[in-house]
């Protein structure tokens, strides 16, 4: 079974704090990682990594992919309040025709002032 | 705003009732996927279509549950017979063909009293 772990589960760091979030996969037929910020609405899309070692950058957070070791990292740097959400990363999949994606549980980020 | 939109944003019913969800995917996207939130987990897939046709339903889609889009446009997401087991956030995404990312609407909270 496809399976996507995050962690921590929670953390809570005060302003300015850099902070790493972790996602690893076991899954088959690997298409690509995902990143989404979620705060008390829909998931809101961050980054999408298919090659090891590229990393992506969108002002203070970015992401990289590691596929031979089979996990991720999100890096936000120089928090803020406003970066207080829950983080999920997704794994694209692809079965017989069919692409979907798998969730982690999300690590839930608190940055306090 | 051209996001995913999804109607309605919140439902409370009856154990035992029909409810319908829409959702309204980014015009030009061909892939309209429907996920369930619990507290605590990560979205869940249940169904996506290309177009109208609905290429996979997961497990978790009892036969209660039936999703169309008839017209490769909007979808909508009935729960016959609801039971409290129910109550979750029903999330909508949307994409392109191919390898891309998921673009998410707000959801629907369902709470079945």
């Amino acid at each position: 079974e496809d399976k996507v772990v995050q962690s921590p589960l929670s953390l809570v760091v005060h302003e300015g704090d850099t902070v790493t979030l972790n996602c690893s996969y076991e899954v088959t037929n690997f298409r690509s990682l995902l990143w989404y910020k979620q705060e008390k609405k829909a998931p809101t899309f961050l980054f999408m990594l298919t090659s090891s070692g590229i990393e992506k950058k969108s002002g203070r957070l970015s992401s990289i992919l590691d596929k031979k070791e089979l996990f991720s990292i999100l890096n936000i740097t120089a928090t803020q309040t406003g970066d207080s959400a829950i983080y999920l990363c997704a794994v694209g999949v692809y079965q017989g025709g069919s692409e979907k994606l798998v969730f982690g549980k999300g690590t839930k980020l608190t940055v306090n002032p | 705003d051209t996001g995913v939109s999804q109607d309605p944003r919140h439902k409370i019913t009856k154990r035992g009732q029909n409810v319908t969800f829409r959702c309204d995917p980014i015009s030009e996207h061909n892939r309209l996927y429907w996920y369930r939130q619990t507290l605590g987990q990560g979205p869940e897939f249940l169904t996506y279509f290309q177009n109208e046709a609905q290429l996979e339903k997961s497990r978790l889609l009892s036969d209660r549950f039936s999703a169309e889009r008839p017209k490769g446009s909007f979808s909508t997401l009935e729960i016959q017979r609801t039971e409290q087991g129910d109550s979750a956030m029903y999330l909508c995404a949307s994409s392109l063909v191919g390898f891309h990312e998921q673009y998410f609407g707000p959801g629907t909270r369902l709470t079945v009293t």
